[in-house]
């Protein structure tokens, strides 16, 4: 299995608050992903990024941000957290080639009241 | 997701076979993937089907026809620990379009 973490794993805060969320992986993969995961829509991709310093947007990327200054980190923030953004946050990372699966963290569970 | 249709929940009893359905849009195909997710996990990958026909990997299966953007997973055998969420994904370049997933629950 690649070798992909994120963290925190649980996270509440208040609206208003800014978020990070940090995702870590092992595997030198080119490619990384933040999905978000609700009820109904299944996962969603909010940014991916194809290279250091190369991002770009998801269907669903309103409120948030993402950074990516090394091979290994991908971080998605929330500049200022509203309710709607309360969800299950998994990181992904892969090749990009087409035969090639992505590989997921474990999720960070993140409540916005 | 986009355009990936899957019925939202099945139920199958323990020993039996089941077949979870997907429909996709055709254009732009390069490939589906079957994922599954148990309760508060991370998905996992299952199969991958590029050309037509059956690919089998062990108690699983996964069908493709490209022409109909239909595909299908058959699980066989089935166990207890098979009650997850099976997400039908779609490859497009280098993102993946994922369905919302059929959660599967299985009887004794």
């Amino acid at each position: 299995d690649a070798g992909i973490t994120q963290s925190p794993r649980h996270k509440v805060t208040e609206t208003g608050t800014p978020v990070t969320l940090r995702c870590h992986q092992t595997e030198n993969h080119r490619y990384m992903y933040w999905y978000r995961q609700d009820p109904g829509h299944g996962l969603r991709l909010i940014h991916y990024s194809y290279g250091v310093k190369d991002t770009d947007k998801g269907e669903v990327s309103d409120g948030y941000s993402v950074s990516r200054s090394k091979t290994e980190d991908f971080l998605l923030t929330l500049e200022s957290a509203t309710s709607s953004q309360t969800s299950v946050y998994f990181c992904a990372s892969g090749t990009g080639d087409f035969n090639q699966p992505q590989h997921f963290g474990d999720g960070t569970r993140l409540s916005i009241l | 997701g986009q355009n990936i249709d899957q019925p939202t929940e099945m139920t199958a009893t323990e020993g039996a076979i089941v077949q979870i359905n997907c429909t996709y849009q055709t254009s732009g195909f390069n490939g589906l993937f079957w994922y599954q997710q148990h309760a508060g996990e991370a998905p996992t990958f299952l199969s991958y089907n590029v050309l037509d026909g059956l690919e089998e990997k062990g108690r699983f299966s996964s069908f493709l026809s490209r022409s109909k953007g239909y595909s299908y997973l058959l699980l066989k055998e089935l166990q207890m620990k098979d009650s997850a969420s099976y997400l039908c994904a779609e490859f497009k370049g280098f993102k993946t379009i994922f369905g919302a997933g059929t959660r599967l629950f299985v009887k004794a």
